[in-house]
């Protein structure tokens, strides 16, 4: 099984900052079938980027992916009051996929 | 639009069974891996099982083998998951998922006496 791990845990920023989450994996992610969710208190997850650095369809462009093989990165280049929420990615490559713990954008 | 609605949560007592549907709108529901993901209340995400476009290829997480099931019925365009010998360790927010891309809003399971 792929572990990830999302550093930090917590990042706390002022809107209009620049936020850079890391990703990182156990093992090399599969084809860099790497997606990552927003999560907003009380809802289900919004798919953000997918193809470790292809954006969904209708997300802003100050969100976005990178990185290859074990090492992950989602940039948000500069934040909005409503991105300070959480943030999970996960690995789709490999059974099981698995997810990380989560990175929490609090306000500073 | 794509639609995916979960029902069937709700309390149950350890031991005890629950059968979660998820019904699917706006999509051509069988061309695509369907997946199950659950939420822990505060936790975070983790993947439960996942199905096959037609239903034969079937995939669980170690900690659900053997007591889920997860099923399809392409003609309904629903997605089920069977939980039997329910713990307490499975109460969760349950997610219906179409690929990667699309989630439902979840039903809550709650296993406690």
């Amino acid at each position: 099984e792929i572990v990830l791990t999302q550093s930090p845990g917590t990042l706390s920023l002022s809107p209009g900052e620049r936020a850079t989450l890391s990703c990182r994996a156990s093992q090399t992610v599969s084809s860099n079938y790497l997606a990552w969710y927003q999560q907003k208190p009380g809802q289900a997850p919004r798919l953000l980027i997918f193809g470790a650095s292809s954006r969904a369809i209708g997300i802003p462009d100050r969100f976005s992916g990178s990185g290859s093989g074990t090492d992950f990165t989602l940039t948000i280049s500069r934040l909005e009051p409503e991105d300070f929420v959480v943030y999970y990615c996960q690995q789709y490559g490999s059974s099981p996929q698995t997810f990380g713990q989560g990175t929490k954008v609090e306000i500073k | 639009e794509v639609q995916l609605v979960e029902s069937g949560g709700g309390l149950v007592q350890p031991g005890g069974s629950l059968r979660l549907s998820c019904a699917a709108s706006g999509f051509t529901f069988s061309n695509y891996w369907m997946h199950w993901v659950r939420q822990a209340p505060g936790k975070g995400l983790f993947w439960v099982s996942r199905i096959n476009r037609d239903g034969s290829t079937l995939t669980y997480a170690d900690s659900v083998q053997g007591r889920f099931t997860i099923s399809r019925d392409n003609a309904k365009n629903t997605l089920y998951l069977q939980m039997n010998s329910l713990r307490a360790e499975d109460t969760a927010v349950y997610y219906c998922v179409r690929d990667v891309t699309d989630w439902g809003q979840g039903t809550l399971v709650t296993v406690s006496s």
